[in-house]
C-alpha cells in the first residue's frame, strides 16, 4: 500500500474484554514500531521489530501488552484484560531500516469502558 | 532513561509572527528528529539533525542541533496558520540504541 494503514481506526471495548489492533507496513520496510499516544502527550514507544522478531519489547507495561509479527510485515498489538488505563490512541510506524525515516499510520483510537 | 523535554508546552500565537521551540535532553543522542502531527494523524518527519552544530533550513522553519548533541530547537519565521499543530522532537541512538523516544511536544496554534 502506499502508506502504513492501521485497523481499526477506531476501536471501544469493555474493561476486562481482550482487543487486537492491526498494522499492515509500507510494503518492504523491514522495522516495525508500535507507540502509545495519550491526549496532549507525545508517543510512548512500546516495542519495535526487525523482520519476525522483536527487537526492543521494553516499552511494553505489562504482560498483558503482546505483539507479533509472524511474517515480517503485518503486524498484531494484543491487549489482554483491557483497562480503562490502556485508552490511548496506538500508533504503528515503518521504516525500510532501522535509523531511517519512519512513516507513521493514522493510528487506533482505543476506548476501554 | 533518556528523557526529552520540550517547551513551551502550548504556544499561540498571531499570523505573521516569528516563534521558537525547544527541545533538551540530558542524554547524547545519535540523532534529533523533528516531527508534526495533525489531530487525528500520526507524526510526519519534518527534519533529522545528526551532526552537533548542525543547521537545517526548510522554508519558513529552521532547526538546529546543539553542539552537544543533547538539545534543538526549531524556529519558525513568520507563522502561518497552515503551521498549527503539535511539534515533537524525538532522540534516536545513544543509550536509546535505535528506537525513538518522543519528548510531550509544544502545541502551537496560529490565529489568524
Amino acid at each position: 500500500g502506499a502508506g502504513v494503514s492501521q485497523t481499526p481506526s477506531n476501536k471501544v471495548t469493555e474493561k476486562g474484554k481482550y482487543v487486537e489492533l492491526r498494522c499492515d507496513p509500507i510494503s518492504g520496510h523491514t522495522a516495525l514500531y508500535w507507540y502509545r499516544q495519550s491526549l496532549g502527550q507525545g508517543p510512548e514507544f512500546l516495542i519495535y521489530f526487525q523482520g519476525t522478531g522483536a527487537a526492543d519489547d521494553s516499552g511494553l507495561p505489562n504482560d498483558r501488552f503482546f505483539a507479533v509479527r509472524p511474517e515480517g510485515s503485518v503486524s498484531t498489538l494484543k491487549i489482554q484484560r483491557t483497562e480503562r488505563g490502556d485508552s490511548a490512541v496506538y500508533l504503528c510506524a515503518s521504516s525500510r531500516q532501522v535509523n531511517t525515516e519512519a512513516f507513521f499510520g493514522q493510528g487506533t483510537r482505543l476506548t476501554v469502558v | 532513561t533518556q528523557l526529552l523535554e520540550q517547551s513551551p508546552q502550548f504556544l499561540s500565537i498571531q499570523e505573521g509572527e516569528n516563534l521558537t521551540v525547544y527541545c533538551n535532553s540530558s542524554s547524547v543522542f545519535s540523532s534529533l528528529q523533528w516531527y508534526r502531527q495533525e489531530p487525528g494523524e500520526g507524526p510526519v518527519l519534518l527534519v533529522t539533525v545528526v551532526t552537533g552544530g548542525e543547521v537545517k533550513k526548510l522554508k519558513r522553519l529552521t532547526f538546529q542541533f546543539g553542539d552537544a548533541r543533547k538539545d534543538s530547537s526549531l524556529h519558525i519565521t513568520a507563522a502561518q496558520p497552515g503551521d498549527t499543530g503539535l511539534y515533537l522532537c524525538a532522540g534516536q541512538g545513544g543509550t536509546s540504541y535505535d528506537k525513538v523516544i518522543f519528548g510531550p511536544g509544544t502545541s502551537l496554534s496560529v490565529i489568524p
